[in-house]
């Protein structure tokens, strides 16, 4: 079964300060990897998709398949980017499930 | 377009009550998923279902039971409420070629 681990509850940074949301996953073939977010009062949308490779919101996800990590990073938080963050990874099926991980709640302080 | 509905926003059970929790999507998805968000354990996939007609259980089923009504429509039902089952529901739906899940507002569900 695919596992996601987000270490971290709370990411509690300042405003302006580099941000790094950890996620690892364990899978044997090639993983579909996602970050979702969502923000205060918003439904739960998703934030980037690995295959991608583009900067969304100033956010951007490298997969490291040697360390099986897939950590989110901002060079410079926001106050708008206080939201829980959910890494999630995919299977290539019909149905294409997602297992997520735990959360992380990453709070912008100014 | 609406997107993702759900219905109720909220509810308070008792132990043993049934209910059934709705979901309707109006982007043509084929894929259609129900998962319970719990503190400290993320999102946990109960059931999904690949298209009309088909559905299957996801990781945590028990106490569970889905309807795929039509292509828009996806019910969640409980038949015998538990207090292991308070908890925010959210629906999901997916496209035949896109790799993102849209998701409902969700519900908020509490069993005394």
């Amino acid at each position: 079964a695919q596992r996601v681990t987000q270490p971290e509850k709370l990411l509690s940074v300042f405003k302006g300060a580099p941000v790094e949301l950890k996620c690892n996953y364990s899978y044997s073939g090639s993983p579909e990897l996602f970050w979702y977010v969502q923000y205060s009062r918003q439904r739960l949308q998703l934030l980037l998709r690995h295959i991608s490779r583009e900067s969304i919101k100033g956010f951007t996800a490298d997969l490291n398949k040697g360390e099986t990590s897939f950590h989110l990073k901002k060079p410079f938080a926001q106050e708008e980017d206080s939201a829980m963050y959910y890494c999630a990874s995919g299977d290539t099926g019909t149905a294409s499930k997602l297992t997520f991980g735990t959360g992380t709640r990453l709070q912008v302080t100014l | 377009n609406a997107g993702v509905t759900q219905t109720p926003k909220f509810q308070v059970l008792k132990t043993g009550q049934s209910m059934t929790l709705q979901c309707a999507q109006d982007m043509n998805h084929n894929s259609m998923y129900w998962y319970r968000q719990d503190p400290g354990m993320g999102l946990r996939l109960i059931y999904y279902s690949a298209s009309e007609g088909t559905t299957d259980k996801g990781e945590v089923p028990n106490g569970y039971n889905v309807s795929r009504l039509n292509k828009r429509e996806f019910s969640l039902r409980l038949e015998s409420a538990a207090p292991s089952q308070t908890s925010v529901y959210f629906c999901a739906s997916r496209g035949t070629l896109s790799y993102e899940q849209y998701f409902g507002p969700g519900t908020r569900l509490t069993v005394t």
